[in-house]
């Protein structure tokens, strides 16, 4: 089981505001990334170190983050945005790297 | 354009040995940390093993600890990751990414392959 906890699925209505949210007890410590995959297709990076993004992604995905727990938020939600979506950091002992379970987005 | 290229997966029996390549193009690859990450049909994305850019800090998760080797030729930019004692439960495709700075495991991993699948069956 992973030790970062992500709700496994979660929806949005097209152009609302949605917010997918990763739990672990060493998040004050590290930095969280978080990655988008579509089927079929490799993961990308979305948000990096201190909630930055890559150049190339929306300015409608952001990141943040309070105590335990890390959020990614896409406001205005577009229908390309339907993916999985998975949060990545360091684990308890702070001695391993390790990725939440994923949050499948559906767009309605 | 940086680009990672994945080989050397396929179909093996429980036991046996694979070892997986990542050829990087378009980046000085001595200045970036490497990982390796899977994923098992239809499942999620699990952490294998990063190495940092002079190969001097290593890590792998639990799962393959003692059984797989990272490593890497920063002359021929090239990422390998050796699989021995493979079990049905290494089955997966399996990423290489590079990592953001120098040390693995701190900002994120910013460019993926496409993954070489592996398959561990009788």
């Amino acid at each position: 089981s992973s030790e970062l906890t992500q709700d496994p699925a979660v929806s949005v209505a097209l152009g609302q505001t949605v917010r997918i949210t990763c739990q672990g007890d060493r998040l004050r410590s590290y930095y969280v990334s978080w990655y988008q995959q579509k089927p079929g297709q490799a993961p990308v990076l979305v948000i990096y170190g201190k909630n930055n993004r890559p150049s190339g992604i929306p300015d409608r995905f952001s990141g943040s983050s309070s105590g335990n727990t890390a959020s990614l938020t896409i406001t205005g939600a577009q229908a390309e945005d339907e993916a999985d979506y998975y949060c990545n950091s360091r684990d308890s002992s702070g001695n391993h790297v390790v990725f939440g379970g994923g949050t499948k987005l559906t767009v309605l | 354009e940086v680009e990672l290229v994945e080989s050397g997966g396929g179909l093996v029996q429980p036991g046996r040995s694979l070892r997986l390549s990542c050829a990087a193009s378009g980046l000085t690859f001595d200045d970036y940390a490497m990982q390796w990450v899977r994923q098992a049909p239809g499942k999620g994305l699990e952490w294998v093993s990063g190495i940092s850019w002079n190969s001097g800090s290593i890590g792998y998760a639990d799962s393959v600890k003692g059984r797989f080797i990272i490593s890497r030729d920063n002359a021929k930019n090239s990422l390998y990751l050796q699989m021995n004692s493979l079990r049905p439960e290494d089955t997966a495709l399996y990423y290489c990414a590079k990592d953001f700075q120098p040390y693995w495991g701190s900002y994120g991993m910013d460019v993926w392959g496409q993954g070489t699948t592996v398959t561990v069956s009788s």
